[in-house]
This record gives C-alpha cells, sequence and structure tokens, in this order.
C-alpha cells in the first residue's frame, strides 16, 4: 500500500530531551516536507526536500533540523525541544511538480507534547 | 507573496443540503497549483483535488464538484446532497512555482447533522 509513515504517533517528552520524528515514504516521490498545524495558526510549512541532499526552510524552519541522505527518509529531529513546539506534525511527499501524479500524501500525524 | 483565504471557518447543515466551501488565493506567478484537503475527525489529511493554473475546467467526482476562477482568483469546492460522513476540517492550499512551500488556508470545519 502507498503510503508516508510516520512515527512515533504520540509523544511526551520534557524540554531539552533532543528527539527525532521519523518520516518515510514508499512511492519514490521527490518531494518530501514537514508541516505543523496549531489551533488558530493552520498548517505551517516547516522544512521541505526537493530530493536527496537537498532541503530548504519553510516558513517556520527555527528549533528544527532535517536530513535526507536517502529518497525514501525524511526525519525530523528537534535538538533541545521546548514547549512553544507542542503541536500535530505531518509529514507529506509526492511526485515532482509536472508529472501527473503531483500533489502531496500526508502521514497520519505525531502528536508532540514537550513539558 | 502567496495567501489563502478560507473566509468561512465553520459551517453547520443538515444532511442532503449542499454546501459550498470558498477559497480565495493570491499569487503573483502564472504558474501555480491548487489543492483541497479534508481533515476528518480521526486527524488525518486526504488529498481531494489538484488543479495547475493552466487549466480552468471544472471537476466533478460523484458528489464533490470544484470551480477554478482565475478571474476571481477563486478555488471554490461543492458538496451536493451532503452526509454525515462528509463532517470534517477543509483545507484549501497553493503551491506556486520555483519552490515546494505549500501555503494553507485556515481550513473551514464542516459539520453535517442526520
Amino acid at each position: 500500500e502507498a503510503q508516508v509513515t510516520q512515527n512515533p504517533r504520540y509523544l511526551i517528552t520534557v524540554t531539552g530531551k533532543k528527539l527525532t520524528v521519523t518520516c518515510s515514504q514508499n512511492m519514490n516521490h521527490e518531494y518530501m516536507s514537514w508541516y505543523r498545524q496549531d489551533p488558530g495558526l493552520g498548517l505551517r510549512q516547516i522544512y521541505y526536500s526537493m530530493n536527496v541532499e537537498v532541503t530548504d526552510k519553510g516558513d517556520v524552519p527555527e528549533g528544527y533540523k532535517v536530513s535526507r541522505k536517502e529518497k525514501r527518509n525524511f526525519p525530523l529531529i528537534l535538538e533541545s525541544p521546548s514547549p512553544n513546539q507542542t503541536s500535530l506534525y505531518f509529514c507529506a511527499s509526492s511526485r515532482y511538480r509536472g508529472s501527473k501524479d503531483y500533489g502531496y500524501t500526508f502521514g497520519s500525524g505525531t502528536r508532540l507534547t514537550v513539558v | 507573496a502567496q495567501k489563502v483565504t478560507q473566509a468561512q471557518t465553520e459551517i453547520s447543515v443538515v444532511e442532503k443540503e449542499d454546501v459550498t466551501l470558498d477559497c480565495v488565493y493570491e499569487t503573483r506567478d502564472t504558474t501555480y497549483y491548487l489543492f483541497w484537503y479534508k481533515q476528518p475527525p480521526s486527524g488525518e489529511l486526504v488529498f481531494l483535488i489538484r488543479r495547475n493554473s493552466f487549466d480552468e475546467q471544472n471537476e466533478i467526482s460523484g458528489r464533490y464538484s470544484w470551480n477554478f476562477q482565475k478571474s476571481t482568483s477563486s478555488f471554490n469546492f461543492t458538496i451536493t446532497a451532503s452526509q454525515v460522513v462528509d463532517s470534517a476540517v477543509y483545507f484549501c492550499a497553493l503551491s506556486q512555482g520555483g519552490s515546494e512551500k505549500l501555503v494553507f488556508g485556515k481550513g473551514m470545519k464542516l459539520t453535517v447533522n442526520p
């Protein structure tokens, strides 16, 4: 089944404890992105990647890191999480712009709470 | 800068009513893509449709239809004969050329009552 898999689905952590949210897609998509969703602010892009070793900042990159060493994986790293990073996080992937399959498929989400 | 506005934040209808969700976008690019996503109460984001800026054809998929009008920068979504399962938050989004910054509207919560 074609899908984007995020882990974990739920995570409660403490301020300052480094964590990684994993994202993997099995559709051979070129593009991958991370978003956070917050009440009243909607969905905002954190980082995106247009291919292996190519990443760029979205609208709210502060406090996050990403890497794209393999095409299928795009982990989101919080080096020193803070309570304002409590949010619902989504990973997404897509074929390249211009392909007939262009359009983002989202993972099921990761609900992160930082205390 | 690109921007997506969903003026309605919440709508409540009775089953079988038709409902239209408005989406107005702003972009300076001539090449761009528009999307609609559905977020049911379970929380996942479900892709509904994609439109590129060169294709103004309206589209119908079952009870869903989309009206794209470049002249008014709108990409509206209509659900015909709504059902309880349509209850969800619906997002309109824009992607313009040169980057993959997908910009979302704030979303519109639709509640369909039996």
